[in-house]
């Protein structure tokens, strides 16, 4: 079974500059999640979607960060403009719920580097 | 009050000893408890789950739920080097099927 792929695997952009992550989830993962993991720190939920719609958006900056789940399948998340406190790492997850069990998968993830 | 709360370390074990490690979280209706091993520089990977009030054994590591002092822990036995890490306490609450993190205790095993 493939992994969640998620590209790129760094990113060094200026502040003020605008960034994609791209996330692809295991095939037949309903649920896709976006967390944002700050050094130190545990993931932190940014985005959760359910096929392509928005289950969870809290704790998403919305003023400059945005989602969305193409066709039910792969993700993508925008930093539009950059701040020096968005460098973190970037986890996209999918999972699958049977019977009572979670089968999370996590991508390798993306570094963003804000300078 | 945090959701999940850890000790954030570092916890220093010699090699073969036992490590403990706690975890509290705050939304009592939690059914899900995991247990995540973060090596540096590389993404959360599951090593344990537990569901229900007890000990869940695999292997040299054992998790352990209470949920009347609203309490996981995870102790692994025979320490080795190679255990050193980030371990990542993570919760579903009652309202979704999203994880909840804490913020992970690092481990050091020394040699």
């Amino acid at each position: 079974e493939a992994g969640v792929a998620q590209s790129p695997r760094y990113k060094i952009i200026e502040k003020r500059q605008s960034v994609a992550f791209w996330c692809n989830p295991i095939s037949g993962h309903a649920t896709l999640y976006w967390y944002q993991q700050i050094l130190g720190q545990g993931p932190k939920l940014l985005i959760q979607f359910q096929n392509n719609g928005v289950v969870d958006d809290s704790q998403l900056p919305k003023d400059r960060f945005s989602a969305e789940r193409l066709k039910g399948v792969d993700s993508t998340l925008k930093i539009q403009p950059a701040k020096l406190e968005d460098s973190a790492v970037y986890l996209c997850a999918s999972s699958l719920v049977v019977r009572g069990f979670y089968g999370y998968t996590f991508g390798s993830g993306t570094r963003l580097t804000v300078v | 009050q945090k959701e999940v709360e850890q000790n954030s370390g570092p916890l220093s074990v010699p090699e073969g000893a036992i490590a403990s490690l706690n975890c509290t979280y705050s939304d009592r209706g939690s059914q899900s408890f995991f247990w995540y091993r973060q090596y540096s520089g590389k993404s959360p990977e599951l090593i344990m789950s537990i569901y229900s009030n007890g000990d869940k054994e695999d292997g040299r590591f054992t998790a352990q739920l209470n949920k009347a002092s609203q309490y996981v822990s995870l102790l692994i036995r025979d320490s080795q080097p190679s255990d050193s890490a980030t371990y990542l306490c993570a919760v579903i609450p009652l309202n979704g099927n999203k994880l909840v993190f804490g913020a992970g205790t690092i481990l050091r095993v020394k040699s």
